[in-house]
């Protein structure tokens, strides 16, 4: 039962474009969302949230975007560089819990 | 310390052996969690403390995991007569709040733990 899923398993982009990496969700009572990047034998490092009350939140390069009415969100980042280079994941929390349900994960390649 | 730290970093056991993994949390960290990753999969949540009172701890496998945070800071998680399946890399995250809110989880590196 994949409550959250990544169906892309690998991405490649140029540098200096738009890298988009889409997650879905199935759960309507997730109400908190965010994006980790992992780097290899690394843990997971936080990138940026949202909450269901946004549509939209901006960190520099990386803007997250979500759509309830689709359950889904995405990661955009502009513009993309070499570093950005790991395993991006997508991860949900429950509205009454603390437990982040993870996506299985999207290999982003920047090449240069 | 900066981050949340474990050891071992990687573990082989023979398959029957028990291990111990432990986990050091950002000082003051209130919220501390186990994960367990196989390869090629996101994290799956196996337990959650608050201070030392484990309040949840719907994700452990089986009766042969344990998890403990006996003081509110340090925790280990056990996992007796390990089995094949168990090899993956466990990963414990804390968060400074005690509130069921937005708070960001920060993740240790992971201990990679191969049962042969």
């Amino acid at each position: 039962d994949q409550q959250v899923k990544q169906n892309s398993p690998s991405l490649s982009v140029q540098e200096g474009r738009i890298s988009i990496l889409n997650c879905d969700y199935t759960n309507s009572m997730f109400d908190y969302f965010l994006w980790y990047k992992k780097y290899p034998a690394e843990g997971p490092t936080f990138l940026i949230s949202i909450s269901s009350i946004k549509d939209k939140n901006e960190d520099g390069r990386f803007t997250v975007f979500l759509n309830k009415s689709a359950k889904h969100l995405s990661l955009h980042i502009v513009p993309s560089q070499p570093g950005d280079s790991a395993v991006y994941f997508c991860a949900a929390k429950l509205r009454y819990g603390n437990k982040l349900v993870f996506g299985a994960g999207t290999i982003l390649r920047v090449k240069s | 310390g900066a981050g949340v730290s474990q050891s071992p970093r990687y573990k082989v056991a023979k398959r029957g052996q028990d291990v111990a993994l432990r986990c050091d949390p950002i000082s003051g960290h209130v919220s501390l969690f186990w994960y367990q990753q196989a390869l090629g999969q996101g994290p799956e949540f196996l337990t959650y403390f608050q201070n030392e009172a484990q309040l949840d701890k719907s994700g452990l496998p089986s009766d042969r995991f344990f998890a403990e945070r006996p003081e509110g800071s340090v925790s280990t998680l056990k996992i007796q007569r390990t089995q094949q399946e168990d090899s993956a890399v466990y990963l414990c995250a804390s968060s400074s709040s005690r509130l069921a809110g937005t708070d960001t989880q920060y993740f240790g590196p992971g201990t990679r733990l191969t049962v042969l």
